[in-house]
């Protein structure tokens, strides 16, 4: 089943303790991406990546850490999580970076 | 810069009624996606519009692209429950690979 798959789905952690989210797609996809979603704020992209090796900023960048070693493969990576860095988090994935973006089930990280 | 305004932030519908969330961009799009979010869910792709006034149906919806590619609606006829959910429209940066969502529209439909 072609899907964008998310670990953990839930997690809750403490300040300053550093945490990688993963996100793998099984769709030989091209681009990548990651979003925070907040009440009223709408999806806030943080990272994409275009191909392998390639990463870019996106919105909210700041805190954040990504790689893209493989195709398949997104991690996030925050080195010291804060309260504010709690969020609802998807991973995203396109063929192309202008085609239709399927999304992973949410991570939902809190930071106490 | 390339924000998309959407409106309005939230509807709420008696089953039956139609409904329209519109996106508005202050500088040209390329071109608009819109997706959909069910409650508790993920978003999910509804459509892409690309050419200047261009107008797509799916089922119930209707999606339009404005003339001078600035502006974009979705139009729901006769709701139903499960039209519930937010509707995010997205437009791509128009220099990077960057894409960037509205505030999103969030449907509730009393039956």
């Amino acid at each position: 089943e072609a899907q964008v798959t998310q670990n953990p789905r839930y997690l809750i952690t403490v300040t300053g303790k550093k945490l990688t989210v993963t996100c793998s797609q099984n769709m030989n996809h091209e681009y990548m991406s990651w979003y925070r979603q907040d009440p009223g704020l709408g999806l806030r992209q943080i990272y994409y990546s275009m191909n392998v090796e390639v990463t870019d900023k996106g919105d909210v960048p700041e805190g954040y850490k990504v790689s893209r070693k493989e195709k398949r493969n997104f991690p996030l990576i925050l080195e010291s999580p804060s309260p504010n860095q709690t969020s609802l988090y998807f991973c995203a994935s396109s063929l192309l970076y202008n085609n239709e973006q399927f999304f992973g089930p949410g991570t939902r990280l809190t930071v106490l | 810069g390339q924000q998309v305004m959407q409106i309005p932030q939230y509807q709420h519908v008696q089953e039956g009624e139609d409904f329209t969330t519109y996106c508005n961009s202050s500088t040209t799009l390329s071109n608009i996606q819109w997706y959909k979010q069910r409650p508790g869910g993920h978003p999910v792709f509804l459509i892409q519009l690309v050419k200047s006034g261009e107008v797509k149906k799916q089922k119930r919806l209707t999606f339009q692209f404005g003339e001078a590619k600035k502006n974009s609606s979705l139009h729901i006829t006769a709701t139903q429950t499960t039209d519930v959910g937010t509707y995010f429209c997205a437009r791509r940066s128009s220099n990077t690979g960057k894409l960037i969502f509205g505030q999103g529209t969030t449907l509730q439909v009393k039956p």
